[in-house]
This record gives C-alpha cells, sequence and structure tokens, in this order.
C-alpha cells in the first residue's frame, strides 16, 4: 500500500531554533515529493523535488531529496512565530496522476 | 502559478440540506482534484474531476453524495448532499497546470453542519 509518513508529529521550539522535519515515503512509481506549508485552510505550496541530492531553497527554509532512503526533509533555520503551521509533505505518483499525503507536522514556534 | 477561487469561504448549515462549492481557475488546468480535510487530520482525496466527464472516485467515496461538475478547463464544482454532522471539514479544490507541475490549492470550504 502507497503511503507517506511525516515526522514528528508536532514540535514546539523557541524563536531562532532550527527545526529538521521528516518525510518518508513507499510509493509506486514515484515521480516527485512535495512540500506545503498550511496555515489556516489551503495548503501553499513550498517546494518540489524530483532528483535526489539536489536541495531547494527559499530564504531560510531548505528541502532535499534522498531517492535511497525514500525520504526527505525540510530544514527551517532561524525560526520565526510566523513559520507556525502544519506542513505536508506529499508525493506524486505516475500511477492515476495520484498524490498521497503525509499527516503533517504541526510547528509551533514560541516568541 | 494559476490563480484559483474558491467559495464559498465557509458555511453553516442544517442537516439534511446540500451545499455546492466552486471552483474557478484564472487559465486552463490538466487536472482538478476535490479533498476534504477533517479537524485534525490530513488530507483525504475525494475524486479527481474530469472535464465532461464522470469524476473518479476514491474509495468511501461515492457520486450520490459528492456529485462533481467540470463543465470547462476552469471550473468545476463540488456538492455534498444531505449533509451531516460528520461532513464538517474544509473542503479543498486543487488544481495541476500540466506534466510534471505541482498541486496548487484554493484557499478552502470551511463547512459546519448542525
Amino acid at each position: 500500500e502507497d503511503k507517506v509518513v511525516q515526522s514528528p508529529l508536532s514540535l514546539v521550539v523557541h524563536e531562532g531554533d532550527t527545526v529538521t522535519l521528516n518525510c518518508s515515503y513507499e510509493v509506486t512509481n514515484f515521480r516527485s515529493l512535495l512540500w506545503y506549508k498550511q496555515e489556516k485552510k489551503a495548503p501553499t505550496f513550498l517546494f518540489m523535488l524530483t532528483s535526489s541530492g539536489i536541495e531547494k531553497k527559499s530564504g531560510r527554509l531548505s528541502s532535499i531529496l534522498d531517492k535511497k532512503e525514500l525520504s526527505s526533509i525540510l530544514n527551517i533555520t532561524a525560526t520565526q512565530t510566523g513559520d507556525s503551521a502544519i506542513y505536508l509533505c506529499a508525493v506524486d505518483s505516475n500511477t492515476g496522476n495520484q498524490f498521497y499525503f503525509g499527516t503533517g507536522t504541526s510547528l509551533t514556534v514560541i516568541p | 502559478s494559476a490563480v484559483i477561487s474558491q467559495k464559498p469561504s465557509r458555511d453553516i448549515c442544517q442537516r439534511g440540506t446540500s451545499l455546492t462549492i466552486q471552483c474557478q481557475v484564472d487559465s486552463q488546468v490538466t487536472m482538478m482534484f476535490w479533498y476534504r480535510q477533517q479537524p485534525g487530520q490530513s488530507l483525504t482525496l475525494i475524486a479527481t474531476a474530469n472535464q465532461g466527464s464522470e469524476a473518479t472516485y476514491e474509495s468511501g467515496f461515492v457520486i450520490d453524495k459528492f456529485p462533481i461538475s467540470r463543465p470547462n478547463l476552469t471550473f468545476s464544482t463540488l456538492t455534498v448532499s444531505n449533509m451531516s454532522p460528520e461532513d464538517s471539514s474544509i473542503y479543498l479544490c486543487s488544481v495541476v497546470a500540466g506534466g510534471n507541475q505541482p498541486q496548487h490549492f484554493g484557499d478552502g470550504t470551511r463547512l459546519s453542519i448542525l
């Protein structure tokens, strides 16, 4: 059965800390892995990763994919209260255009 | 990326009634999807909206309960029929522009059933 697992489920840190969120997957016909940030209702797109070892970076956020280990990490440096959100990992499969979502990591950044 | 307008943003409905949610995209897209997110849960795919034909439903979701239309490549509707409190969720429309592209989401509809 195809699945995406994220860890930890929740995380509480202080402003300025660095956090690492994990995503592992077992998906047939992997095409890409995506990270989203969900603050209120709609997830907003962060990164799409297709190749191993190539880091994607946007400001204080970065992500990398390891296709050998079937996993990805999302790093956030110098966290701010505005980073508080649920971070979702999804895997896109070539099979029937399916996107498989993990349960998310809830990040809370305390001032 | 495509601009996606989803409405209503939220609604409170009586049990037994139906509500139609609209999703409008500012450009033609290949794929349109409808998701449900129950409180404290991740996203669950309801169906893929197919242009000009019946939607493709995931296990556990049926057309009678969640009829979907997609008359063209920029618009889709999801109806939640005969609502019960268990249908209280966030409903999300998402699109894929084409090829190996990421999904982008509408702003979502927060639905509460009394």
